[in-house]
C-alpha cells in the first residue's frame, strides 16, 4: 500500500523555524516527484514546493520563496521541508503529495498524505 | 503566480450535470496541458480526479470529464450524486518549476 506520512508539525512562534518530514512506503520512491501543498484555515489549497525525482527541478510558491527549502533523501525514502522565518500566515495543514511521474512535466498530483498541522502564533 | 479563478460556489440537483470553470492566463493554463482537478471532502485528503487536462486516473468514475480551451479549463460532473458534494480545485503548471491552484469551488448537491 502506498503511504505518505507527514510529521514535524506543531505550534511555533513567528520568526522561528520548523522542519516537516514526509516518510513514504509502498512505491519506488526515487523515481517520483514529490510536492508540498498547504491549506490555511478557511482557505483553499496552495502549492508550496516541489522536487523532481533527481532534484533537478526544485520549485517554490511566491509566498514561501527564500524562506522554505525542500530536499529529498532517496536512501531514506523521505522528503523534507525546512521552513524558516515563519509567519502567522504560514499556519496551515501541510500535505505531502506524490506526483505520478518523476518530472513535473507530465502526470499530476497523484496521491496525498493526511497532512500535518502547523500553527504559527 | 496568480491564483487561477474558480467560481466560489455552485449548486445542482442529484442526477443533473454541472460544469465547473477554471480560468488562468497564457502563463499557466493557456500554455500547458498540465491542468489537474481535485475533489476535496473536508477533513479528508484531496483526491486527484483529472490530470493532464483531460485524463482520468484509474478508479475515478467516468462521470467526471474535463476539457481545456485557451486559458480556461472545465470539469464536468454528470449524473450528480450526493457524495459529489465537495470542494473542487483546479491546478496548473505555471512554468519555472512552479504550480498554481485555483481558489476552489464548493459544490452543493441539493
Amino acid at each position: 500500500e502506498v503511504q505518505l506520512v507527514e510529521s514535524g508539525g506543531g505550534l511555533v512562534h513567528p520568526g522561528r523555524s520548523l522542519r516537516l518530514s514526509c516518510a513514504t512506503s509502498g512505491f519506488t520512491f526515487d523515481v517520483y516527484a514529490i510536492h508540498w501543498v498547504r491549506q490555511s484555515p478557511g482557505k483553499g489549497l496552495e502549492w508550496v514546493s516541489g522536487v523532481s525525482w533527481n532534484s533537478d527541478s526544485l520549485g517554490y510558491g511566491d509566498s514561501v520563496k527564500g524562506r522554505f527549502t525542500v530536499y529529498r533523501d532517496n536512501a531514506k525514502k523521505s522528503v523534507f521541508l525546512e521552513m524558516n522565518s515563519l509567519r502567522p500566515e504560514d499556519t496551515a495543514i501541510y500535505y505531502c503529495v506524490k506526483h505520478s511521474s518523476g518530472s513535473f512535466f507530465e502526470g499530476g498530483f497523484h496521491l496525498w498524505g493526511q497532512g500535518t498541522a502547523v500553527t504559527v502564533s | 503566480q496568480s491564483a487561477l479563478t474558480q467560481p466560489a460556489s455552485v449548486s445542482a440537483s442529484p442526477g443533473q450535470s454541472i460544469t465547473l470553470s477554471c480560468t488562468g492566463s497564457s502563463s499557466d493554463v493557456g500554455s500547458y496541458k498540465l491542468v489537474s482537478w481535485f475533489q476535496h471532502h473536508p477533513g479528508k485528503a484531496p483526491k486527484l480526479i483529472i490530470y493532464q487536462a483531460t485524463l482520468r486516473p484509474s478508479g475515478v468514475s467516468n462521470r467526471f470529464s474535463a476539457s481545456k480551451s485557451g486559458n480556461t479549463a472545465s470539469l464536468t460532473i454528470s449524473g450528480l450524486q450526493p457524495d459529489d458534494e465537495a470542494d473542487y480545485y483546479c491546478c496548473s503548471y505555471a512554468g519555472g518549476d512552479t504550480f498554481v491552484f485555483g481558489g476552489g469551488t464548493k459544490l452543493t448537491v441539493l
